[in-house]
């Protein structure tokens, strides 16, 4: 079974929306991060969420985690064609070794 | 900076071969993960090196193994392939590996298995 699960799979917007990605975990977090991938590359770091209520923004990405439900948002705000790809986020347990959620395609068209 | 470096891009192999990926982390850098990432399983952890010695190891067959030498680059190599081996091999790095710290992935080599 998959610790991270990320809904939806797929999203299609259009330019100019805006979107949630999440991130329900099945067991407790101990930290967050997220992830972008453009198809076939390596992984960009977004950020790193390691508090309860911790709120982190960079452009017009914004993160959030919620331990209580286990639960962390990404949320992009009027979107662009460059925001498209791969979103990820990624979390540790009671290992050093950082396991991935299933993953959120995201396409942009104008 | 640079960042990290893998080597090579991408690789065509055939069923029964053995293949050796390179990855070199961000210079100060002592800890290099190994991913493998595929359609159906996604990003799954291959296993972990810090200061030449394997710290954590995921799910996978003894075919794959991995090293790291002296200046911090990993190697993994992959014996006897399998057609499901034809993935894309991820490398990142960290400063310490501990929990906490943000892991800087490379652009990853593209392995293909015919």
């Amino acid at each position: 079974s998959q610790e991270l699960e990320q809904s939806p799979q797929s999203l299609i917007v259009q330019e100019g929306k805006n979107l949630t990605i999440n991130c329900t975990s099945s067991k407790t977090l101990y930290g967050l991060y997220w992830y972008k991938q453009k198809y076939g590359e390596g992984l960009i770091f977004l950020m790193m969420l390691q508090k309860g209520g911790e709120e982190k923004s960079h452009e017009k990405i914004t993160a959030k985690l919620d331990e209580k439900k286990q639960q962390s948002s990404l949320h992009i705000t009027a979107s662009q064609p460059s925001h498209a790809g791969i979103y990820l986020c990624g979390a540790h347990y009671n290992t050093d070794k950082l396991i991935f959620g299933t993953g959120t395609r995201l396409q942009v068209f104008p | 900076k640079a960042g990290v470096t893998q080597t090579p891009r991408y690789l065509i192999k055939t069923r029964g071969q053995q293949v050796t990926l390179s990855c070199s982390p961000i210079s100060g850098h002592r800890s290099v993960s190994w991913y493998q990432q595929t359609p159906g399983q996604g990003l799954q952890f291959l296993f972990e090196y810090f200061s030449e010695t394997q710290r954590n190891k995921g799910n996978f067959p003894g075919r794959f193994s991995g090293r790291q030498f002296s200046n911090s680059r990993s190697e993994m190599n992959v014996s006897t392939l399998e057609l499901g081996d034809s993935a894309l091999y991820l490398c990142a790095s960290l400063r310490g590996g501990a929990r906490g710290e943000t892991q800087y992935f490379g652009p990853g080599t593209r392995l293909l298995v015919l």
